[in-house]
């Protein structure tokens, strides 16, 4: 079945430096993929998508490209913020399976001042 | 603003109870709508798909008979969890679709300890 892989966590930066969490995917079909974040004891948040291959989504400085070649949604963010603190989750969707989403494990991150 | 609501956000509750989940859709009529469940530190599990005016769909491994689904109008859709335990302690998340495309809104989530 369809699946999302995430690097593990946490990850630790300092503030203004760059990151990536990567993302990768199997799937039968034309998903949809996605980038959710999780703050402290909170709902998920959409923080970007992409449709279909060559896709580009961005959001608050973060950034990830629909990769069908190499079936990745890297998620880029070129100077973090204390507050971009956070658990990320990559997903996908098959919107012919009604819409569920598979999610991969998540990512912590943690920004220091 | 928020588009998905859950009540309560947080429930202690005793061993053997029964316990109700509340999740409405604000601003959409959802005929559709997802009940998740996260354990600390890890990612969301799709527990069951509710559907307005039918049976819930539940995903392989979910006791259906434990985790009650009740989706009786387009903003509102219910989960019970009947005869808690300590390993049912989770938090609850639900979601909707947003309209015809394959996004979801969640909500915030609902935080249950049973001891």
């Amino acid at each position: 079945g369809d699946s999302v892989t995430q690097m593990e966590g946490p990850v630790t930066l300092s503030e203004e430096a760059f990151l990536t969490i990567n993302c990768t995917y199997t799937a039968t079909g034309y998903p949809s993929l996605f980038w959710y974040v999780q703050y402290p004891g909170e709902g998920l948040q959409l923080l970007l998508k992409a449709t279909k291959a060559d896709d580009k989504g961005s959001n608050k400085g973060f950034e990830a490209t629909y990769r069908k070649e190499t079936t990745s949604f890297h998620l880029e963010k070129g100077s973090v913020q204390v507050s971009d603190s956070a658990v990320y989750f990559c997903a996908l969707s098959d919107y012919n399976q009604g819409g569920k989403l598979i999610f991969g494990q998540g990512t912590e991150l943690s920004v220091k001042p | 603003g928020a588009v998905v609501s859950q009540h309560p956000s947080r429930v202690i509750c005793k061993s053997g109870t029964s316990v109700k989940i509340e999740c409405r859709s604000l601003d959409f009529q959802a005929t559709t709508m997802f009940w998740y469940r996260q354990f600390p530190k890890q990612s969301l599990m799709l527990m069951a798909t509710s559907n307005e005016g039918s049976k819930a769909t539940y995903e392989q491994g979910v006791e259906k008979d434990k985790f009650l689904i009740n989706h009786a109008s387009l903003t509102l859709s219910t989960l019970t969890v009947t005869s808690a335990h300590p390993e049912d302690s989770s938090f609850y998340i639900c979601s909707r679709l947003a309209g015809v495309t394959d996004t979801q809104y969640f909500g915030p989530g609902t935080r249950l300890t049973v001891l």
